[in-house]
Formats: C-alpha cells, sequence, structure tokens
C-alpha cells in the first residue's frame, strides 16, 4: 500500500509569494495533519481536517490556510511567505477514529524562501 | 503551554550498547505518547507508542517507560546498531478531538561500530 504522498519534494520562492502543498493520505485515511518542521527542532502542528472540517489549528497566522477534499487529500496555502517560512512541511494522515489516531507522515516537502 | 522536553540533544553509543532518550510533559491532559524516527530527508516514521494505563511497552529492541506520576517517559534502545543511527523524536497528544501531537526537540543518535 502506498504511503502518505506529498508534492512538490523541493520548492523555492520569494518573499512575498503564496505556495501551495499538496498531500495524499493513507487509502482509507480519513484525517489529515499538517505540520512545520524548522531545521533542528521538531514538527510543530499546523491544522488537521477531518471529513472536510478544521479539526485542530495551531499557533500559526491567517496567512497559513488549509482544506480537504471530498477523496480526503489537502492543501496547505501559505500566503505573504517570510524568510522565516522556510522549513520542511509535513503532511501526516491516520484514520481519524478514538484510539485509531495513529499519525503517519510522508517525506515532506521542503521549502526555501528566499 | 503545552510542552514535551526532550534530553539529551544528542547521544553517541558504541554497537550493542543502549541507547536512553527522556521526555517530560506537563499537560496532565495527555493521553498518547509515541515516539517517531527520522532519518535525514525522510519524513518521520513511528516507532512505538504507548498509552498511560500502561507503564512499559515492548517492540522488539525498542521499548518504552513511562511514569504517569512522574509525568515523563523514555524510550530504551538496546543492543544498538548503527542503523539506528538517526534523530528520534517523543511526542504527546490526547485522544479524541484534535489530533494534534506536540513533539521534543529531538535527540540525534549516533551509534559508532
Amino acid at each position: 500500500d502506498a504511503g502518505v504522498t506529498q508534492s512538490p519534494t523541493h520548492l523555492i520562492k520569494t518573499r512575498g509569494q503564496h505556495v501551495t502543498l499538496r498531500c495524499s493520505p493513507i487509502s482509507g485515511h480519513k484525517s489529515v495533519s499538517w505540520y512545520q518542521q524548522v531545521l533542528g527542532q521538531g514538527p510543530q502542528f499546523i491544522f488537521q481536517y477531518y471529513e472536510k472540517e478544521e479539526r485542530g489549528r495551531g499557533n500559526f497566522p491567517d496567512r497559513f490556510s488549509a482544506r480537504q477534499f471530498p477523496n480526503y487529500s489537502s492543501e496547505l496555502n501559505v500566503n505573504a511567505l517570510l524568510l522565516g517560512d522556510s522549513a520542511l512541511y509535513l503532511c501526516a494522515s491516520s484514520f481519524g477514529r478514538e484510539r485509531k489516531q495513529t499519525q503517519y507522515f510522508g517525506p515532506g516537502t521542503r521549502l526555501l524562501v528566499l | 503551554q503545552q510542552q514535551v522536553k526532550q534530553s539529551p540533544q544528542s547521544l553517541i553509543v558504541q554497537k550493542g550498547g543502549i541507547s536512553i532518550i527522556n521526555c517530560a510533559y506537563e499537560n496532565t491532559a495527555f493521553d498518547y505518547f509515541p515516539w517517531y524516527q527520522q532519518f535525514p530527508g525522510k519524513g518521520p516514521a513511528l516507532l512505538i507508542a504507548i498509552r498511560p494505563d500502561v507503564s512499559e511497552k515492548k517492540e522488539g529492541r525498542f521499548t518504552i517507560s513511562f511514569n504517569k506520576s512522574a509525568k515523563q517517559f523514555s524510550l530504551h534502545i538496546m543492543d544498538s546498531q548503527p542503523g539506528d543511527s538517526a534523530t528520534y523524536f517523543c511526542a504527546a497528544g490526547t485522544q479524541g478531538g484534535s489530533e494534534k501531537l506536540v513533539f521534543g526537540k529531538g535527540t540525534k543518535l549516533t551509534v559508532n561500530p
């Protein structure tokens, strides 16, 4: 079975631009979460979506937004990019049901903002 | 603020030795504690996880010890191998509601041959 897939793998943008990152969950998983991992740090929670509804939001500015589609894939959008947005963006999927919330991570999208 | 404190930041172990990584949490609402292994350029991979109704869980060479009263948990890697060299993250979360995981800052493990 395919794991969590993310695209693109790498991305270079300049300050002020907009970026869209994509994630496809493991087949059968209905929950998708997004994390930001700055170099040398642990992942930080950005959003969680379950059945197309936002279930959780981390401490990130409104420049960050996300959505989940009927096929459970998801997009993370970041507007007005800042140098500090340079990071590895991770998507994780799970079944989303209580006691079945083990999250499986994708390989991530490495974003560099110049 | 929900935090998970992880130590040490880095660890060097000889092949065949025991690697021990410790984590402490503050929020007593946490009831799910996974450990992830991450290789350079890859996403974190789930190693083993524990819930607070047990004090220890073992899977192969990996063991989680959990002390609910001290709000601490640790990962023990027995018979450490060079292939175990990676960054290890502890995390904490809650069942039900948001699946937000709070991660420690990571421990870079190097196992020398």
